[in-house]
């Protein structure tokens, strides 16, 4: 069925990196974008960016430019979304959607814990 | 961009009909037909039930329609059911090449 599967949770500490996967099964991946969206504890849905990856162009949220990176591989149907200079307030579940004019498929969610 | 306006939380008894606003800007809703709406129930990923503005996905209930004025789109659900009662997020595409999402209605069923 049509699905993505996103890797499992991170602890981090402040001023470390993050790199989430999503693996796509069940669609044509190069047909569609994957998005980005994350909530922070008891907060709500935040757009984080978009990669096609049909020919990998992006766009970030403004707030997000310069640290966070978005990267697709065709031959394995995964699309990956790096966070650099974690922060506490990065703390939050982050969700891979399938992007087209809406975000009709969702991974499960992959949380990241940032905290000495 | 700041987000799109949503109110905090709106209740309604079951077969009762209730409407949730999201108010945005002409450089969103007010000129892209690229409106979605999410429901997300507690500690799941959110769910598409409707997408530009008014369409919906052949699984979801057809309880659920939506519509834009200007620069607002609303979502309504009718036959309230307590199943319904969730959290519910409007998006919308803007001119910056970039989706927003409104910061959320929670939706209780008396």
């Amino acid at each position: 069925q049509v699905q993505l599967v996103q890797s499992g949770p991170e602890l981090k500490k402040p001023g470390a990196s993050v790199k989430v996967s999503c693996k796509a099964s069940g669609f044509s991946f190069s047909s569609y974008g994957i998005a980005w969206v994350r909530q922070a504890p008891g907060q709500g849905l935040e757009w984080m960016g978009w990669i096609s990856a049909h020919n990998g162009d992006t766009d970030y949220a403004q707030k997000f430019q310069g640290r966070v990176t978005m990267t697709t591989d065709t031959t394995t149907s995964a699309a990956y979304m790096e966070v650099t200079s974690l922060r506490p307030d990065d703390t939050a579940v982050y969700y891979c959607a399938r992007q087209w004019s809406a975000m009709d498929v969702w991974g499960q969610g992959t949380t990241v814990i940032v905290s000495s | 961009q700041s987000a799109l306006t949503q109110p905090a939380s709106v209740s309604g008894s079951p077969g009762q009909s209730i409407t949730i606003s999201c108010t945005g800007t002409s450089s969103d809703i007010g000129v892209y037909g690229y409106v979605s709406w999410y429901q997300q129930v507690s500690g799941k990923a959110p769910k598409l039930i409707i997408y530009e503005v008014s369409s919906r996905p052949s699984e979801v209930s057809n309880r659920f329609s939506g519509s834009k004025s200007g620069n607002t789109a609303s979502l309504t659900i009718s036959g309230l059911q307590a199943e319904d009662e969730a959290d519910y997020y409007c998006s919308s595409y803007t001119s910056s090449s970039t989706l927003i999402f409104g910061g959320g209605t929670r939706l209780t069923v008396l």
